[in-house]
């Protein structure tokens, strides 16, 4: 069975470009979450979809923002880039809600 | 103040130690305790969870929480060198399940031959 998978795995942008992140989960699974992961604060939920329904949100600016679609893959969007947002992304997914499965991240540097 | 508090070592012990790993918190709502386990340019993968108080305990690994003291802990018996990597407590209250998980810095652990 394949993992979770996300692409790219890397990326550089610029301050105020804005990026789009994309998650395949394990098939079958039906939520997907993302967290993004620094070494100052270390992972940090940003939200969860369940069936292409935002499900839970944390507590990050509305320049963050998500979707899915109803193959349950999922993309982040984050607009008008800062040097803050520079961080290794993760998504997870899980069947109904239970033990997540994260995907090895996408590394974003924000010059 | 950070809702949970994880020494980010690094910890480094020799082959065949006993490793003890500990995060404390301070939401009482937390129900679902976790750890993970972060080798290098990979993503976190679950090693064990436990729900509300108690031990419990999987091959080498062994976890407890102390709701009381608001601890948790992960040990880890017979050490390998292959254990050597990032250790993540994380934790989520009883609406949210496995979901919107609060997650400690983590803890470096290096095991050397």
């Amino acid at each position: 069975k394949a993992g979770v998978t996300q692409t790219p795995r890397y990326l550089i942008k610029t301050r105020g470009q804005q990026v789009t992140l994309s998650c395949s989960p394990i098939s079958g699974h039906r939520s997907v979450s993302w967290y993004q992961q620094t070494p100052g604060q270390g992972l940090q939920f940003l939200f969860e979809y369940f069936s292409e329904t935002q499900r839970n949100k944390g507590n990050f600016p509305g320049r963050f923002s998500g979707r899915q679609f109803s193959n349950s893959r999922s993309e982040m969007n984050v607009s008008t880039l800062e040097l803050g947002d520079s961080a290794l992304y993760l998504c997870a997914s899980s069947s109904q809600g239970d033990e997540q499965f994260f995907g090895p991240g996408t590394r974003l540097t924000v010059l | 103040q950070k809702e949970v508090e994880q020494d980010p070592g690094p910890l480094s012990v020799p082959e065949g130690a006993i490793v003890s790993l500990n995060c404390t918190y301070s939401n009482s709502a937390f129900q679902y305790f976790m750890w993970y386990r972060q080798y290098s340019r990979k993503g976190p993968e679950l090693l064990m969870y436990t729900y509300s108080s108690g031990n419990k305990e999987d091959g080498r690994f062994t976890a407890q929480v102390d709701k009381s003291s608001k601890y948790i802990s992960l040990f880890i018996r017979d050490s390998q060198p292959s254990d050597s990597a990032t250790y993540l407590c994380a934790m989520s209250e009883i609406y949210t399940g496995f979901q919107k998980l609060v997650f400690g810095t983590g803890t470096r652990l290096l095991v050397s031959p």
